[in-house]
C-alpha cells in the first residue's frame, strides 16, 4: 500500500530559526513528490516538484531534496508569514488515467516573531 | 501558475437537501479532476478521480451515489452531495491537471456545513 508519511507533526520556530520538515513515502510506481503550502480554509498551493534521488529545488527560503525514500523541505531564517502547514505528497500510478496523489498528514509550522 | 476556480467557498445546507460544488480551470484545459475531503487538521483524502467524458472512479468507501461527479468538460467538474447530512460537513477540495502535466493545481477549497 502507497504511503507517505511526514514530521514532525507540528514544529514552533523563532523568527530567523531554520529548520527542516521531513516526508518519507512507501510507494510503487513513484511518479514525482510533491510539496505544496497550506493556509487554513485555503486549497493547497503548489511549492515544488521532485522526480529523482539527488534532485533540489529552491524557492525564497525554501529548498527541497529528494532521496530514494524521503524528502526534506527546508526552511532557511524562516519569517512569520511562513507559518502555514506544509504538505507533502507523491504521485504514484502506472497510467496516465491511474495515476493520483497520496498526501502525508502534513506539518504545521508556526513561526514566531 | 495555473488558476483553478471553486465555487461557493462556503455553503451551509439544511440536512437531507443536495449541494452543488463547482471547480473551474481558468486557462488551461484540465483532462482530470480530483476531489478530496479534509477534516480540521488532517490531510486530503482522495474521494475521486475523474477524466472528461467519462465516468468518475471513487476511492473505497466512498459512496458514488452520494457523492456524484460530473465533468462534463475540459474546464469544469462538479460535486453534487446528494441528500447531505452532517456527518458530510467537510472542507471539500478539487484540484486539476491537464493532459500530459505533471502538477495538480488546486482550488481554494469548499467549506461545507451541513445543519
Amino acid at each position: 500500500e502507497d504511503q507517505v508519511t511526514q514530521s514532525p507533526e507540528a514544529l514552533r520556530l523563532q523568527e530567523g530559526e531554520s529548520s527542516s520538515l521531513n516526508c518519507s513515502y512507501t510507494v510503487s510506481g513513484l511518479r514525482g513528490l510533491f510539496w505544496y503550502r497550506q493556509d487554513p480554509g485555503k486549497g493547497p498551493e503548489f511549492l515544488f516538484t521532485l522526480y529523482s534521488a539527488g534532485e533540489e529545488k529552491e524557492k525564497e527560503r525554501l529548498k527541497a531534496t529528494l532521496t530514494k525514500k524521503e524528502s526534506f523541505l527546508h526552511i532557511t531564517a524562516p519569517k512569520p508569514e511562513d507559518s502555514a502547514t506544509y504538505l507533502c505528497a507523491v504521485r504514484v500510478g502506472d497510467s496516465n488515467y491511474g495515476q493520483n496523489f497520496v498526501f502525508g498528514p502534513g506539518t504545521r509550522l508556526s513561526v514566531l516573531p | 501558475g495555473a488558476v483553478v476556480s471553486q465555487h461557493p467557498s462556503r455553503v451551509i445546507c439544511k440536512s437531507g437537501t443536495s449541494v452543488k460544488i463547482e471547480c473551474r480551470s481558468l486557462d488551461f484545459q484540465a483532462t482530470t479532476m480530483f476531489w478530496y475531503r479534509q477534516f480540521p487538521k488532517q490531510s486530503l483524502m482522495l474521494m475521486a478521480t475523474s477524466n472528461e467524458g467519462s465516468k468518475a472512479t471513487y476511492e473505497q468507501g466512498v459512496e458514488k451515489d452520494k457523492f456524484l461527479i460530473n465533468h462534463a468538460s475540459l474546464t469544469l467538474s462538479t460535486l453534487t452531495v446528494t441528500s447531505a447530512h452532517p456527518e458530510d460537513s467537510s472542507f471539500y477540495i478539487c484540484s486539476a491537471r491537464a493532459e500530459g502535466g505533471t502538477e495538480a493545481f488546486f482550488g481554494q477549497g469548499t467549506r461545507l456545513t451541513v445543519v
